[in-house]
């Protein structure tokens, strides 16, 4: 058990959707990573936010946001939703704003039929 | 550039060793780490290594870091079938206010009793 805990485990959804990912960090981590896993695009990097403030940018569609609340925790908002979103989101978290080791939670995975 | 690449596929015999390679494209890379994913499962962390080291060694792995040639290994000593998985090669920038991973393909282990 890495500490980091996503929520839903699974999500089925239909085209044009909206949906909310979770997640809450190791205790005392401030930086919260998204990144998405699908066959063809393999591991990708979203963004990642550090104690309430967006840091970094990756492939993240414009359909996509996130954000980090006070208590730390983060959500992905992921709307319109399209049958190539369908992928594993995991959310890892580090204790710092830089390179750092990263521990993952056991993702979400989503579904758009 | 940013760009991580490793080999699709490695099969082995239960007892024997197992070496992954990984080549990365951005010399400023501040650390390199490996993860293993099991079938169905998240992300565990297996060990990293910081760019001004050659060698680290943790039980039964062994990681092997080039800096000329940007090249990193993962190697499995008395590799079990517990050991069969997919296992990601990671980079992390060199920068002091991100750490996004940019992750590789994965390499399929591939353990035969």
């Amino acid at each position: 058990d890495s500490g980091v805990t996503q929520t839903p485990k699974h999500l089925i959804t239909a085209t044009g959707q909206r949906v909310t990912l979770r997640c809450s960090p190791r205790s005392g981590d401030l930086s919260v990573y998204w990144y998405q896993q699908s066959l063809d695009q393999g591991l990708q990097f979203l963004i990642q936010y550090y104690n309430g403030e967006e840091r970094a940018k990756g492939n993240i569609l414009e359909r996509f946001s996130a954000q980090q609340f006070p208590d730390l925790h983060s959500e992905l908002n992921l709307s319109s939703l399209e049958l190539g979103d369908s992928a594993l989101y995991f959310c890892a978290s580090s204790p710092r704003e830089g390179a750092d080791t990263q521990y993952f939670g056991p993702g979400t995975r989503l579904t758009v039929l | 550039g940013e760009d991580v690449e490793q080999s699709l596929f490695l099969s082995v015999r239960e007892g024997d060793s197992s070496v992954i390679n990984c080549t990365y494209t951005d010399s400023s890379s501040t650390y390199l780490y490996w993860y293993k994913q099991e079938p169905g499962a998240g992300l565990q962390l297996l060990t990293y290594i910081f760019s001004n080291m050659d060698m680290k060694q943790d039980q039964r792995l062994t990681v092997l870091l080039n800096k000329k040639d940007k090249h990193l290994s993962l190697r499995i000593a008395d590799t079990q079938t517990g050991d069969s998985a997919i296992y990601f090669c990671a980079e992390s920038m060199g920068s002091s206010n991100t750490g996004k991973l940019i992750f590789g393909q994965g390499t399929t282990l591939q353990v035969k009793p």
